[in-house]
């Protein structure tokens, strides 16, 4: 049973275009996130979604929304996409608390050309 | 605002050699900390975690990681390495609150030499 998936797993597509990742928890956490990995390999916070309701975003350009239809989902959409959003996407989730790490998903390759 | 340094970019390692990984952290509240791994096109796993009490911690694949508070430090060891430990390593804090984020470090490349 896979506890965080993702789809697709490699994305290919031409710049301006819109696309969308989809991500779907079936661990009952409350909260899930979207994490960008550059070429460097550097993990940054994009966002996070509690209960229907962005908690938090980091500095990321508004060509990139989140859209949770419910407490399971968390789909990642891209406006406009640009070289620069070339990169590997993983969604996560986890339970409420410090104490409790985050579940990753196995990722999304885009590559925009 | 909490962050997280990694010193080492890259260790190159023979196999059954002994590992040690820094990791400092920044952020001036109760924290807790995480080492992930992610093999070569794989997601993120979870190594081990220090929430509270004993300050060293034993993860999964004979790694452990001790805590130091007064050295914001929580370094990851691993008595003997191998080939199959090549990988990329995660430090990440989590702190501010029960909705504080994960944090990461910008990872250490370890490459085990057969």
């Amino acid at each position: 049973d896979t506890a965080v998936s993702q789809t697709p797993k490699y994305l290919v597509t031409q710049m301006g275009n819109d696309k969308s990742i989809k991500c779907e928890q079936n661990l009952g956490h409350d909260t899930m996130y979207w994490y960008k990995q550059d070429s460097k390999k550097f993990l940054k916070i994009m966002f996070s979604y509690n209960n229907k309701e962005l908690i938090i975003n980091e500095t990321v350009p508004n060509r990139f929304s989140p859209k949770s239809p419910d407490k399971a989902h968390l789909n990642l959409h891209i406006n406009s996409l640009e070289l620069g959003d070339s990169a590997v996407y993983f969604c996560a989730s986890s339970q409420d608390g410090r104490g409790y790490g985050y579940t990753f998903g196995s990722g999304t390759r885009l590559t925009v050309v | 605002a909490q962050s997280v340094s990694q010193h080492n970019h890259h260790v190159i390692l023979s196999e059954a050699a002994s590992l040690e990984l820094g990791c400092n952290y920044s952020y001036g509240g109760t924290v807790n900390l995480f080492w992930y791994v992610q093999y070569p096109g794989q997601h993120l796993q979870l190594l081990l975690k220090y929430f509270s009490g004993d300050p060293l911690v034993k993860g999964i694949k004979g790694f452990e990681a001790e805590f130091i508070k007064s050295k914001f430090s929580f370094n990851l060891r691993k008595p003997s390495v191998q080939w199959s430990d090549t990988a990329e390593y995660f430090c990440a804090v989590r702190g501010g609150g029960s909705q504080g984020n994960l944090i990461f470090g910008k990872g250490t490349k370890l490459s085990v030499k057969p």
